[in-house]
């Protein structure tokens, strides 16, 4: 399996509402981040665990909450979001030892 | 951008035509990253090229580095429909993206 999942694909959420974002990875890789992205701009890095340890948070909202349950699983969760939350997420993992990440398909974001 | 710029911002050309695209960074370098990224899809890696490489090639890809300018280029040649989408560079290490440069080539 050399793929990143994410689910959902789309997710539509009023902004008092709590939702989960999914990432899952069965490459063995001990790295994982989250991105955000808004249109026509690049990937932001948001948070990178390391072996199940939040290692940075790019001093995002406390509205956003990840959580790493074990090294395949990377969630973000979701509480009292902003309109300007609307965005694609990307979740991507890394192999130790060496550089290149593997990207999701990304969950695509509606804040109303 | 988080750590550079790309340029050009938007590309347009024919099938067949070589593409090329340029990153500039701020920081030293371990490596550089180029990944290119299909219409609201994820990010699939291209290519990386170490800080003490010059040039490196793949394929259609060629990828030059210029530590002392501090810039990359990504050339893609002979270029297909099938090549649009937006190629972005990023700093290896703590992965801080350029602008990204979005290519349409037209058939």
């Amino acid at each position: 399996d050399t793929e990143v999942t994410q689910t959902p694909k789309h997710l539509v959420m009023g902004m008092t509402n709590k939702k989960s974002l999914k990432c899952e990875q069965h490459m063995g890789h001990r790295a994982m981040y989250w991105y955000k992205q808004k249109a026509k701009k690049p990937p932001e890095l948001m948070f990178v665990y390391s072996y199940e340890k939040l290692s940075i948070n790019e001093s995002v909202p406390s509205r956003f909450s990840p959580e790493c349950p074990n090294s395949s699983l990377l969630n973000l969760h979701l509480h009292a979001l902003q309109p300007e939350d609307s965005a694609l997420y990307l979740c991507a993992s890394r192999k130790g030892g060496e550089e290149t990440q593997y990207f999701g398909p990304g969950t695509r974001l509606l804040v109303l | 951008s988080q750590q550079g710029e790309e340029d050009p911002q938007a590309l347009s050309i024919q099938e067949g035509e070589n593409a090329t695209m340029n990153c500039s960074y701020k920081t030293s370098i371990n490596n550089l990253q180029w990944y290119r990224q299909n219409s609201g899809r994820g990010l699939v890696h291209l290519i990386l090229i170490r800080s003490n490489e010059r040039e490196k090639h793949s394929g259609r890809l060629r990828v030059t580095l210029d530590t002392s300018k501090k810039s990359s280029s990504l050339l893609i040649t002979a270029s297909r429909a099938a090549d649009t989408a937006s190629y972005f560079c990023a700093r290896g290490g703590d992965m801080r993206f350029g602008a990204g440069t979005r290519l349409t080539v037209k058939p």
